[in-house]
């Protein structure tokens, strides 16, 4: 079993709907990171998280560090928000475990 | 700030030949990362550095990989000699604390 769990693997929209992308994790961490990668594209850090939530234009992540789980939320989804969603989490001062990653397609 | 620059964005080589991979991290971040990312194995740690010395690195995966950091702002992970296997994209981050940025990432294919 990973230690990082991401579900769904695959997840396809209807633009506008909500979304939301899940990751369980069995170590203690001290953060955990959402990234997003575009097709071809670079890897961009959405959020860091050690504790509560946190809100960023039409994207939310929480994060219940007693069950060991975050969430990702996207709000009003657009077909630009099609990417890979990765959550990592720091299990020391540097070293992380990074889940498999989502795959969002949202469909105009 | 420009971010975390690596060069090149491609690279296209033959096997055995040496590959060099470049990162300039962001001015500040004292961390350096070089992870490879492939479809079957998705995101591997290979080498972390902290204030230019390498800290952590189990994850390079044979004498045929080497780093090095010789300042703050520089960073070369080399191939050689270079195989098929070794395709893959890689990618430099740098951080301070948690606050983490990835470079845009070199996509080497060894043919």
């Amino acid at each position: 079993k990973n230690e990082v769990e991401q579900s769904p693997q695959n997840l396809t929209a209807q633009e506008g709907e909500f979304i939301t992308i899940n990751c369980s994790y069995s170590v203690g961490i001290s953060a955990l990171h959402w990234l997003q990668q575009h097709p071809g594209g670079g890897i961009v850090s959405l959020f860091m998280l050690s504790s509560g939530k946190k809100k960023h234009g039409r994207l939310i992540a929480t994060i219940n560090i007693q069950e060991k789980h975050s969430s990702l939320h996207i709000t009003a989804s657009h077909p630009r928000d099609s990417a890979v969603y990765i959550c990592a989490v720091a299990s020391g001062t540097y070293k992380y475990i990074f889940g498999t990653g989502t795959r969002l397609k949202v469909l105009a | 700030d420009a971010g975390v620059i690596q060069s090149p964005r491609h690279e296209v080589t033959e096997m055995g030949q040496e590959v060099t991979l470049r990162c300039k991290p962001i001015s500040g971040h004292n961390s350096l990362f070089w992870y490879r990312q492939t479809m079957m194995r998705g995101l591997e740690l290979l080498i972390y550095f902290n204030n230019n010395v390498p800290i952590d690195d189990s994850g390079m995966p044979e004498d045929r990989f080497s780093a090095k950091m010789p300042n703050a702002s520089f960073s070369t992970l080399k191939i050689q000699p270079s195989e098929p296997r070794d395709s893959a994209v890689y990618f430099c981050a740098s951080s301070l604390s948690y606050s983490y940025t990835f470079g845009s990432g070199t996509r080497l294919t060894v043919v």
